[in-house]
């Protein structure tokens, strides 16, 4: 079935400094693949996605890129900030002919930006 | 404002009692979802609608009972809960073409006691 491995947590930043957090999965087709972000007390966010190979997604200074022959879709941030302390989800959508419907999320990883 | 509202947003019952979880969604989806989310485990999918009908049930215990009245709400009713069952109960809701995303409600924190 698909699945969704991303690094684990806690990745521990200096405000300023660059960010990865590595998502990798295993499909079947071409699925969809999205980042949200969940703030401490609240739902998740979309952060971002990217719905074919080679398409990079962005905002608020993030990005991922579908790399299809890695089968990957990490999250880059250039210069991150105390308020993005968050935790991260990585996220798949089946094709439409595999009938499911709903995502498959990674297991998430905490950031914690400090001062 | 998520377009995804859940109430309550704090809950802790006993036991014994029984309750319930709202889900409404002003985003004119046809597909909507109750999740899980524990601390220290993955995000666990519960129940799918898909146009007011049942399309998943991943092995979910009986004591979670889900209704979906409308495609606009989803309601989730809890009776003789276990401690364990405490967590944070989240809502989404999507389109049902391929390719889109879920969005989430702020979710319920429930504490069973």
């Amino acid at each position: 079935g698909d699945s969704v491995t991303q690094m684990e947590g806690p990745v521990t930043l200096s405000e300023e400094a660059f960010l990865t957090i590595n998502c990798t999965y295993t499909a079947t087709g071409y699925p969809s693949l999205f980042w949200y972000v969940q703030y401490p007390g609240e739902g998740l966010q979309l952060l971002l996605k990217a719905t074919k190979a080679d398409d990079k997604g962005s905002n608020k200074g993030f990005e991922a890129t579908y790399r299809k022959e890695t089968t990957s879709f990490h999250l880059e941030k250039g210069s991150v900030q105390v308020s993005d302390s968050a935790v991260y989800f990585c996220a798949l959508s089946s094709p439409w002919d595999t009938g499911r419907r709903a995502l498959t999320f990674g297991s998430g990883t905490r950031l914690q930006v400090q001062p | 404002e998520t377009g995804v509202t859940q109430t309550p947003r704090h809950l802790v019952m006993g036991m014994t009692n029984k309750k319930s979880l709202k889900c409404e969604q002003h985003l004119g989806h046809n597909a909507m979802y109750w999740y899980k989310q524990s601390a220290k485990k993955p995000l666990e999918l519960m129940f799918v609608y898909n146009f007011k009908e049942q399309t998943e049930n991943n092995s979910v215990p009986s004591r979670f009972s889900p209704e979906c009245p409308n495609s606009s709400h989803l309601f989730l009713h809890l009776h003789t809960l276990q401690p364990e069952d405490s967590a944070l109960y989240l809502c989404a809701s999507s389109e049902t073409g391929a390719n889109t995303e879920a969005f989430f409600g702020q979710g319920t924190r429930l504490t069973v006691v």
